[in-house]
Parts: C-alpha cells; sequence; structure tokens
C-alpha cells in the first residue's frame, strides 16, 4: 500500500530565507508524485509533479523538487521565501499505472513567512 | 483549456436536511471525477471517485452518496445532514491515472 508521511505539520520562515518542505513515501510500485499548495477557502492548486525522466522537477512560483528513490523522499524546496508563500502544502502519491489516478495525500504542511 | 466548476461556494443546512453538491468540467471528455472533504485543520479525505458514466466508488461508509448522470458531472449528496458532515468538499478531475488532479474552488458546508 502507498503511503504519504509530511514531517512538521508546521513551518515557519522569514521572508528571503530558504523553503523546505519535507516528503516522504511508500509505494511498492514507481510513484507518480506531486505537490499541491491551498490558500485558505480555496481548492488545491498543482505546484509540481513528478512521473519519469529528470529526478529534479521545476514548478509554479519558483518551487522545485527533487525526487530520491533511495531517500523515498520528494522534498519540496524554494531559496526565498515570499509573503505570498504562506499557505498549506500537500504532497500526493498515485500509482501511476492505476486507471483510477487515486492520490494518497500527506497530512499537509502550513507554511508561515514572517516579514 | 479545461475548466471544473463546483457550486454553491457556501452552504448552511440545518441537521437532517437532504445535500445536493455539484461538479461540472468543461473542455475535456471522459475524465476521472472525484469528491473529498477536508475537515478543519485536517488533510484530504476522498470519499468517491468515478472512471465512467455510473461507475461509483465509495472510499469510506458514511451519510454520503455520489452519482455521476452525464460524463462531466458528478454530484454528491445526502438523505440526511448530520452535524459530522460540516466540512470543506473538493471534488477534482483527472484523465489518464498518472495525470494529476485537477481542483475546484471548493464548498464550505456548515451543519447547524
Amino acid at each position: 500500500a502507498q503511503s504519504v508521511t509530511q514531517l512538521g505539520s508546521h513551518v515557519s520562515v522569514s521572508e528571503g530565507a530558504l523553503v523546505l518542505l519535507r516528503c516522504n513515501y511508500s509505494s511498492s510500485v514507481p510513484p507518480y508524485l506531486f505537490w499541491y499548495v491551498q490558500y485558505p477557502n480555496q481548492g488545491l492548486q498543482l505546484l509540481l509533479k513528478y512521473t519519469t525522466g529528470a529526478t529534479l522537477v521545476k514548478g509554479i512560483n519558483g518551487f522545485e523538487a527533487e525526487f530520491k528513490k533511495s531517500e523515498t523522499s520528494f522534498h519540496l524546496t524554494k531559496p526565498s521565501a515570499h509573503m505570498s508563500d504562506a499557505a498549506e502544502y500537500f504532497c500526493a502519491v498515485n500509482r501511476g499505472s492505476s486507471n483510477t489516478g487515486k492520490l494518497i495525500f500527506g497530512q499537509g504542511t502550513t507554511l508561515q513567512v514572517k516579514p | 483549456s479545461q475548466t471544473i466548476h463546483q457550486w454553491p461556494a457556501t452552504l448552511v443546512q440545518p441537521v437532517g436536511s437532504p445535500l445536493s453538491l455539484e461538479c461540472t468540467v468543461e473542455g475535456t471528455s471522459n475524465p476521472n471525477l472525484y469528491w473529498y472533504r477536508q475537515a478543519a485543520g485536517r488533510g484530504l479525505q476522498l470519499l468517491f471517485y468515478s472512471v465512467g458514466i455510473g461507475q461509483i466508488s465509495s472510499e469510506v461508509p458514511q451519510n454520503l452518496s455520489a452519482s455521476r448522470p452525464q460524463d462531466r458531472q458528478f454530484i454528491l449528496s445526502s438523505k440526511k445532514l448530520l452535524l459530522s458532515d460540516s466540512g470543506f468538499y473538493l471534488c477534482a478531475w483527472s484523465l489518464q491515472g498518472d495525470q494529476p488532479q485537477h481542483f475546484g474552488d471548493g464548498t464550505r458546508l456548515s451543519i447547524l
């Protein structure tokens, strides 16, 4: 069975500092991995995805993530935090070969950006 | 381009009343469709998914049901709402199983 663990339910950084949100997954098949962002009272917006190929993937808003199979990790980073990055972030895994497209989500990490 | 619409945006209902939330997708055909619930301060719980018209899979036993009367229409219903049905309901769609899901703006449901 697949699972996703996001380490740290709350992360606080100063504006301009590095953002690092951690995600570890468990999957018996090659995973497809996603990061989503959710602003208050809104739906989830796709930040980036990893399916196959290059393990460092770049997304929107300056975010990127690196797939590390040996560490079963897919951490999200951004070199310099902006106030507008304050939101909740979800990591998700998909069994790519499945027709259903069901995602397994982590519990989410709330990012606070201090001025 | 594809778009997803959910309505209403907010809803306040008394305990015991019925519920109908609607979700429609435009710009694509035969999408996979999903209903999620997000309780306050918690993650997303998949309630139902559908890979085609009339095909509904339930993920958790509950007071809710789903239907897909048309290819791009997904409806979440309840005959009698419970207090525990309060939450933020999200509809999503995807194409092939390896593609990401795309979410609607959600419905905030409050039960009084």
